[in-house]
């Protein structure tokens, strides 16, 4: 079985930083993903590690810890727009993605 | 327009009654999913496809059943609804990379189905 833990919410200022752990324990491991998804509406990636270390990608980063089953997401320069739940997915196998909860974070004016 | 469709969007529906989701891409990819979406518990995957004449069940398929009609389309049958079954559900697709990328998962808009 698998095991992804993340925080259920979050809340920020805008222009603050915000960071989202998630860590896992799983059958396997062929690359971590972040997902955006806003209320009501379809999860979109944001970003994908499979090495270790961090990924920047304008506002977002994300790191990976392999030997730690580790991940955060950074979001930078918050904006009210980033209002959303932030979903971490392991891909334990080519077809198979198991998603954590998903932490709401929610930015204040 | 979207490359990701289903429909429908919303349904309601009684105990019993046979339900069909269905969905449609235009994105080439060989690889479709159906997960469910349910508060504090995530997506979880029902069924996936890696091609026409190939179909695998996910995690919780048990009272699902799918069909894939081609490349484009999956549908995903609820054979007698039950309250239980009340979620968001979501199609995705990906594509095969043997030469890897990201290979991630595109979703549809979703479809909100509750069984009274």
């Amino acid at each position: 079985g698998q095991n992804i833990d993340q925080p259920t919410e979050m809340t920020a200022t805008e222009g603050a930083i915000v960071q989202i752990n998630c860590t896992y324990q799983t059958s396997g491991f062929n690359g971590l993903f972040w997902y955006q998804q806003h209320a009501g509406e379809a999860p979109t990636f944001l970003s994908y590690n499979v090495l270790d270390g961090l990924e920047e990608k304008g506002r977002f980063s994300s790191f990976l810890s392999r030997s730690k089953g580790y991940s955060y997401l950074l979001l930078k320069e918050l904006q009210m727009k980033d209002s959303a739940s932030y979903l971490c997915a392991v891909r334990e196998m080519w077809y198979k993605l198991s998603f954590g909860a998903g932490t709401t974070v929610t930015v204040r004016a | 327009d979207a490359d990701v469709t289903q429909t429908p969007r919303n349904r309601i529906t009684k105990t019993g009654k046979r339900i069909m989701l269905e969905c449609s891409q235009t994105k080439g990819h060989d690889r479709m999913y159906w997960y469910r979406q349910d508060p504090g518990l995530g997506l979880r995957l029902i069924y996936y496809s890696f091609d026409v004449k190939d179909i695998n069940k996910g995690e919780i398929s048990d009272g699902y059943s799918v069909s894939r009609q081609a490349q484009a389309k999956f549908s995903l049958s609820l054979e007698s609804a039950i309250p239980n079954q009340t979620a968001l559900y979501f199609c995705a697709t990906s594509v095969l990379s043997i030469r890897g990328g990201y290979n991630e998962q595109f979703f549809g808009p979703g479809t909100r189905l509750t069984v009274l």
